[in-house]
């Protein structure tokens, strides 16, 4: 997969929006971004996905540059139940399996 | 959203016995599942790809006579791990893709294996 370069830890009061940044500078042009989550001893859950476009579901917004060098994962009104792992993967075509980096621990403070 | 449930959520078993581990696709066939593993404070780490009604690829490292891994039907994957050891008391994902254009991944709950 491509490497994915993630801050080790994030604080975000509960409430306010975390923003979660990710760094794949080495992207090629027809792969995704994926972003999961793991909350303490649970599997991986998805969350959202994009290519180019900026999406948003009822979990997230994912916010990709033009240059698809970088993006950001936006909870908009985090609760205590977000703080957890947060994996921003990103799949080398043709390999179906997902590699986990090291990830972003989120806490989410009361 | 789809659904993949593992069954069971956890294990206890002695030192040398046999341990399976289902894990089903609840909403959406999947032609290939994964089996990861993950050690306390580590990340996940990929044991193997399943592909339904063909040999698992096992990734370097992983002995496949030790973990053996079933894809008999297009929602049910199993891993057996064989002669259990205290080493190998760990948390066991498993995932399912969903056959789309971008192949999207989901996780199963996990189960923790541990050997005494």
């Amino acid at each position: 997969d491509a490497k994915t370069t993630q801050p080790p830890s994030m604080d975000c009061a509960e409430g306010r929006a975390a923003n979660l940044p990710c760094n794949h500078s080495t992207i090629s042009g027809n792969e995704y971004v994926y972003w999961y989550r793991q909350i303490h001893s649970q599997g991986p859950q998805y969350i959202i996905h994009g290519l180019k476009n900026n999406e948003t579901n009822e979990m997230a917004s994912l916010i990709i540059t033009e240059d698809r060098k970088s993006s950001t994962l936006i909870l908009p009104h985090a609760t205590l139940r977000d703080t957890a792992v947060y994996y921003c993967i990103v799949p080398r075509t043709g390999r179906r399996a997902l590699t986990f980096g090291s990830g972003t621990r989120l806490q989410v403070q009361p | 959203g789809a659904v993949v449930s593992q069954h069971p959520s956890w294990v206890i078993c002695k030192s040398g016995t046999s341990v399976k581990i289902e894990c089903r696709s609840l909403d959406f066939q999947a032609t290939t599942m994964f089996w990861y593993r993950q050690f306390p404070k580590q990340s996940l780490m990929l044991m193997a790809t399943s592909n339904e009604g063909s040999k698992a690829t096992y990734e370097q490292g992983v002995e496949k006579d030790k973990f053996l891994i079933n894809h008999a039907s297009l929602t049910l994957s199993t891993l057996t791990v064989t002669s259990a050891h205290p080493e190998d008391s760990s948390f066991y994902i498993c995932s399912a893709r969903v056959r789309n254009t971008e192949e999207t991944q989901y996780f199963g709950p996990g189960t923790r294996l541990l050997v005494l």
